[in-house]
């Protein structure tokens, strides 16, 4: 099963500052990765696929890098409703498997 | 828009089943798999498996395998989750969640609002 391990667990930022979120895999993933957001009380949704590109309807403020085993979302400039947890999720192999999140919190 | 909607929680005794239920509304029910996903305190989300809703095909997690079933029934746009043989750690919010088209089915576009699945004596 691969791992994926997500830092920092908590990031504390304001509005308008610039979030780098890591998740890092036990193994080569190759591109097949993905970024979810989670608010409070609701259900995740699809922010990023394949590594870099945006799902249908993602401000352009989230973006995705990397490949193999070490990948990076970027959140340009927080907006309030930005501060989420965040998930990784990698289709490479079976069983599909989820990092175990940051939590992004208002300083 | 896609709408995905479950039941807000269950409660269940252990060694119990439960069936959990996901009505699919705003796409064509037929062309994507759908994905369970489940959520338990201070856990990780954990995937259990997907159902095609087209032709029924399944694939389980191993975790789950033999104590999870998925069906669908398509003249109601709505699939289905049971899980047997219910202990505590099983107490977690359950998701439904669409496989994105084409290739990218093993990434989820749409969820559920999640179904709390208590199990407790």
């Amino acid at each position: 099963e691969i791992m994926l391990t997500q830092s920092p667990a908590t990031l504390s930022l304001s509005p308008g500052e610039r979030a780098t979120l890591s998740c890092r895999a036990s193994q080569s993933v190759s591109s097949y990765l993905a970024w979810y957001q989670q608010e409070p009380g609701q259900a995740p949704r699809l922010l990023i696929y394949d590594a870099s590109t945006r799902a249908t309807g993602i401000p352009a403020r989230f973006s995705g890098s990397g490949s193999g085993t070490d990948f990076t979302l970027t959140i340009s400039s927080l907006e309030p409703e930005d501060f989420a947890v965040y998930y990784c999720q990698q289709r490479s192999d079976w069983p599909l498997t989820f990092g175990g999140g940051t939590k992004v919190e208002i300083k | 828009q896609v709408q995905l909607v479950q039941p807000g929680a269950e409660v269940k005794k252990p060694g119990a089943s439960v069936k959990v239920s996901c009505k699919a509304s705003g796409y064509t029910f037929t062309t994507h798999v759908m994905h369970w996903v489940r959520l338990a305190p201070g856990q990780r989300l954990q995937w259990m498996g997907w159902i095609n809703a087209g032709n029924g095909n399944t694939k389980y997690s191993q975790e789950f395998q033999g104590r999870v079933t998925f069906t669908r029934d398509t003249s109601a746009s709505t699939v289905y989750m049971e899980l047997s043989s219910l202990r505590s750690e099983d107490t977690a919010v359950y998701y439904c969640a669409r496989g994105s088209s084409g290739s990218y089915y093993n990434y989820a576009d749409s969820w559920g609002q999640g179904t709390l699945v208590t199990v407790s004596s």
